[in-house]
């Protein structure tokens, strides 16, 4: 069976200042890593994702996340935030051979001016 | 543009009543998937289909019903017997099933309400 973790339910963090938001999860097998952002009342958008090779990932907009098997952890960083990064984010799982995603409870980040 | 749209954006659903969820993609995806998202609970999968005329239940596919006769469309039917239908329905498409690679697209969601 799969499970992941995300223990900060919410987040506040001032902006330009750095923002670490955890995640980790369990599993019996290999797993993809994903990190999702939902904007208010919006679907899901993939962020980034970690499916093999350099264990460090980057996204577009400057948030990295780093796969930590002996920890089995996938935490998702960014140095300077936002305004415009105020949303839930989801961490998931696919096991290897998987059909489908197991998602995390969420982090909501509020970035405060 | 290449998407995936859900209607309505808002549903209410008298007691009794069973409803229908709309969920379309233009995006040539083989797999479509619903989910379930409740505050402080993530999202929870309720049915896929990895191919037309074929389809899988999720974790919490009790009270809901799906179809999938065409590779656009994955309409999802919440039926009385949910009895707390209340949440915010997603629906979601992925390329093909290959092994849990593939990331899923989101549509914009349909948030059902009881009246």
């Amino acid at each position: 069976a799969q499970s992941v973790t995300q223990l900060d339910s919410q987040v506040p963090v001032f902006e330009e200042a750095p923002v670490e938001l955890r995640c980790n999860y369990s599993s019996s097998v290999s797993v993809y890593l994903f990190w999702y952002v939902q904007y208010p009342n919006q679907g899901l958008q993939l962020l980034l994702k970690y499916l093999s090779g350099s264990t460090l990932v980057k996204s577009i907009n400057g948030f990295e996340a780093e796969f930590n098997k002996s920890q089995t952890s996938f935490h998702l960083r960014k140095p300077s935030v936002h305004i415009s990064d105020t949303a839930e984010y989801f961490c998931a799982v696919s096991p290897t051979g998987a059909n489908n995603l197991f998602f995390g409870t969420g982090t909501r980040l509020t970035v405060i001016p | 543009d290449g998407g995936i749209t859900q209607s309505p954006k808002y549903l209410f659903r008298k007691e009794g009543q069973n409803v229908t969820l709309s969920c379309e993609q233009n995006l040539n995806h083989d797999a479509m998937y619903w989910y379930r998202q409740d505050p402080g609970q993530g999202l929870r999968l309720i049915y896929y289909s990895q191919i037309v005329n074929d389809f899988q239940k999720g974790d919490i596919a009790e009270g809901y019903s799906v179809s999938r006769e065409k590779k656009e469309s994955f309409p999802l039917t919440v039926t009385s017997a949910q009895k707390n239908p209340t949440a915010f329905y997603l629906c979601a498409s992925s390329p093909r099933k290959a092994g849990g690679r593939e990331t899923q697209y989101f549509g914009p969601g349909t948030r059902l309400l009881v009246l």
